[in-house]
């Protein structure tokens, strides 16, 4: 069964930085595309952040992240990660992993970022 | 403030037909033909009920219905049925080569 196992919840001081992982499991990581969104407490919508190509390491950022967000990929164990820097309060948020965004989609289960 | 703006929330009877609106620009959706549409249950992982504006992964219910007319488009739920209650939200790519999502619908079934 394909899945998207993202890591823990993480509680960071402003300032630092958060490292989310998101491993693959029941398909191969370099086959699709990775997105990054985040859902804020209280809000409705996400906000995306950026994708990365597993396959040769592309990356493409909102302007909004831009500066501030890493995607990287490890493919021996078949993981992405998603590294965001300059943590405020604002950065409070659930953040998702999500394969493709198309016919292929698959969502991770979230990974809640508390910055306090 | 999302970059896409749907209604906060549509409800509908059993058996009616609702549709959601998904509004955005000219450039993402306006321009291009990579919307989708997404569907959360509480409790539950998102799943895709419409990508590419219009087309339906399989297994998913021939009941949901995308379109899309200039910078809007449309998620449309025909004969409600209690289980399609939860969360619609749409997402477009967009002419600088990344997505933009809207704000969510709650989908109330009456």
């Amino acid at each position: 069964q394909e899945q998207l196992e993202q890591s823990g919840a993480e509680v960071k001081e402003p300032g630092a930085s958060v490292k989310v992982s998101c491993r693959a499991s029941g398909y191969s990581l370099i086959a699709y595309r990775m997105h990054v969104v985040r859902q804020a407490p209280g809000q409705q919508g996400f906000d995306y952040m950026g994708w990365i190509n597993p396959y040769n390491g592309d990356t493409g950022y909102a302007q909004k992240f831009r500066g501030r967000v890493t995607l990287t990929r490890d493919t021996s164990i078949n993981t992405a990660y998603m590294e965001l820097r300059g943590l405020t309060s604002d950065d409070t948020a659930i953040y998702y992993c999500v394969r493709d965004l198309r016919v292929t989609c698959l969502w991770g289960q979230g990974t809640l970022v508390t910055v306090s | 403030q999302s970059a896409l703006t749907q209604p906060a929330s549509v409800s509908g009877s059993p058996g009616q037909s609702i549709t959601i609106s998904c509004s955005g620009t000219s450039g993402d959706i306006g321009s291009s033909n990579y919307v989708s549409w997404y569907q959360r249950h509480p409790g539950e992982v998102h799943r895709v009920v419409i990508y590419d504006v219009s087309n339906r992964p399989s297994g998913v219910s021939n009941r949901f219905s995308g379109s899309k007319s200039g910078n809007t488009a449309s998620l449309t739920i025909s004969g409600l049925q209690p289980e399609d209650e939860g969360y619609f939200y749409c997402a477009s790519h967009s002419t600088i080569g990344t997505w933009v999502f809207g704000g969510g619908t709650k989908l109330t079934v009456l």
